[in-house]
């Protein structure tokens, strides 16, 4: 059965901090990757693609671990606007809908 | 930008009533879903669409059926709404099937009483 892990948190962390958190999924098709940003009572926000060499927006880095099966959100100089649930999405590329969606990361900044 | 619009915000119905949600897109995406969100749940598809006319079930469809007579548009139906679809239902569009990120509108928070 297709899976996609997310450790739920929360994470509490000082503003200014970097923080970390990864998303495990167990498709080995899968084939697009993306980091949602959802705030609380709201929708889902994309927030990036993840690509196979990593990519970088701002103080913003995700990266693509092909061989253990994980994708990974950096955030730099975190902001307490940053506080939110943050949704890994995995796609398999064909049939039904081919996407899965993690159940999130809850993250606190706090001041 | 992609815009993804749902009537309504929130809606109260009772046990019973029929129920219509709708969505409207304005990209000219191929891809519409709709899904519902609970806490502890995430996310779970209900029916989505890959063409006018044409809809697809997707992990939890019991209790739903979806229309799409036009692109643009696809509506979620309740036929008989009850206390346990009480719940935040989201549409989405996306350009590519299984490939490109989905767009939201900004959900409908539907409570039956």
């Amino acid at each position: 059965r297709k899976e996609v892990e997310q450790d739920p948190g929360p994470f509490n962390v000082p503003e200014g901090a970097t923080v970390a958190f990864n998303c495990t999924y167990s498709n080995s098709a899968s084939q697009s990757f993306f980091w949602y940003r959802q705030d609380c009572r709201k929708e889902p926000k994309l927030l990036m693609s993840v690509y196979s060499s990593g990519n970088e927006d701002g103080r913003f880095t995700a990266q693509l671990n092909r061989a253990s099966q994980y994708i990974s959100l950096l955030i730099r100089d975190s902001k307490l606007s940053d506080s939110a649930t943050y949704l890994c999405v995995v796609s398999s590329g064909g049939g039904a809908d081919g996407l899965t969606f993690g159940k999130g990361t809850h993250l606190i900044i706090q001041p | 930008d992609v815009k993804v619009t749902q009537s309504s915000r929130y809606l109260v119905k009772r046990t019973g009533e029929k129920v219509f949600l709708e969505c409207v897109q304005d990209m000219d995406h191929e891809n519409m879903f709709w899904y519902r969100q609970d806490p502890g749940l995430g996310l779970r598809l209900i029916y989505f669409s890959y063409d006018v006319k044409m809809k697809e079930k997707g992990d939890i469809p019991e209790g739903y059926s979806v229309s799409r007579e036009k692109k643009e548009r696809f509506s979620l139906i309740l036929e008989s709404a009850s206390t346990n679809q009480t719940s935040m239902y989201l549409c989405a569009s996306s350009r590519t099937r299984g490939e490109s990120p989905l767009h939201f509108g900004n959900g409908t928070r539907l409570t039956v009483t």
